[in-house]
């Protein structure tokens, strides 16, 4: 059965203490993985896309990268604007375009000042 | 762009009354749109995937007469909760994809549901 699992589940780090989300996955035939953030009461943001393993990819103090088996999402020098719901699916299988999204349950981040 | 835009961003309603959610995508056409469903401290649970002109898809476990998908349009889904109940009460999320089957969903803001 496919199947995504973020850790940790909460995480709390001082302004400037870098870390790194963990998102492991075990599904046939990956299709892509995304990283999303996620306000509270408000939908997720996209916010990358990775295809295969090795791949990286930047945007500010967010990097995420790719391995047959998990992905990490690092964040370097958080600030407080970075506290939000972390939340990583991926999409398997084979056929078109309605391949569903299989989410993580998400780590919740908070960056106090 | 992808921006889609999900109404209303709040509704309450008494216990047997129906409720319609829609979702619009305003900058790109989507002929599939997906509904989600999302618990406090839990994944988004996919509920059906929304095909343009023909029928939704439902998920295992959700009842097909009780939210009801309609998509219409290239640019229109809607979900109605019909004969709602308390259980019914959670964060209800549409998504829509630009082009491709790997692009990324983007998603609406949520409609938070009540029932009363």
């Amino acid at each position: 059965e496919d199947q995504v699992t973020q850790s940790p589940e909460a995480l709390r780090l001082q302004e400037g203490e870098s870390s790194s989300l963990n998102c492991s996955y075990t599904v046939s035939g990956l299709r892509g993985l995304f990283w999303y953030r996620q306000d509270p009461g408000k939908g997720p943001e996209f916010l990358f896309t990775l295809y295969s393993a090795g791949e990286e990819k930047e945007k500010e103090r967010l990097k995420a990268t790719l391995t047959k088996k998990e992905s990490f999402l690092h964040i370097t020098a958080p600030k407080p604007e970075d506290s939000a719901t972390y939340l990583c699916a991926v999409q398997a299988g084979y056929g078109g375009a309605t391949n569903k999204l299989i989410f993580g349950t998400g780590t919740l981040l908070a960056v106090q000042p | 762009g992808a921006v889609v835009s999900q109404h209303p961003s709040r509704v309450i309603c008494k216990s047997g009354t129906s409720v319609k959610i829609e979702c619009r995508s305003l900058d790109f056409q989507a002929t599939t749109m997906f509904w989600y469903r999302q618990f406090p401290k839990q994944s988004l649970m996919l509920m059906a995937t929304s095909n343009e002109g023909s029928k939704a898809t439902y998920e295992q476990g959700v009842e097909k007469d009780k939210f009801l998908i309609n998509h219409a349009s290239l640019t229109l889904s809607t979900l109605t909760v019909t004969s709602a109940h308390p259980e019914d009460s959670s964060f209800y999320i549409c998504s829509a994809r630009v082009t491709g089957g790997n692009s990324p969903l983007h998603f609406g803001n949520g409609t938070r549901l009540t029932v009363t």
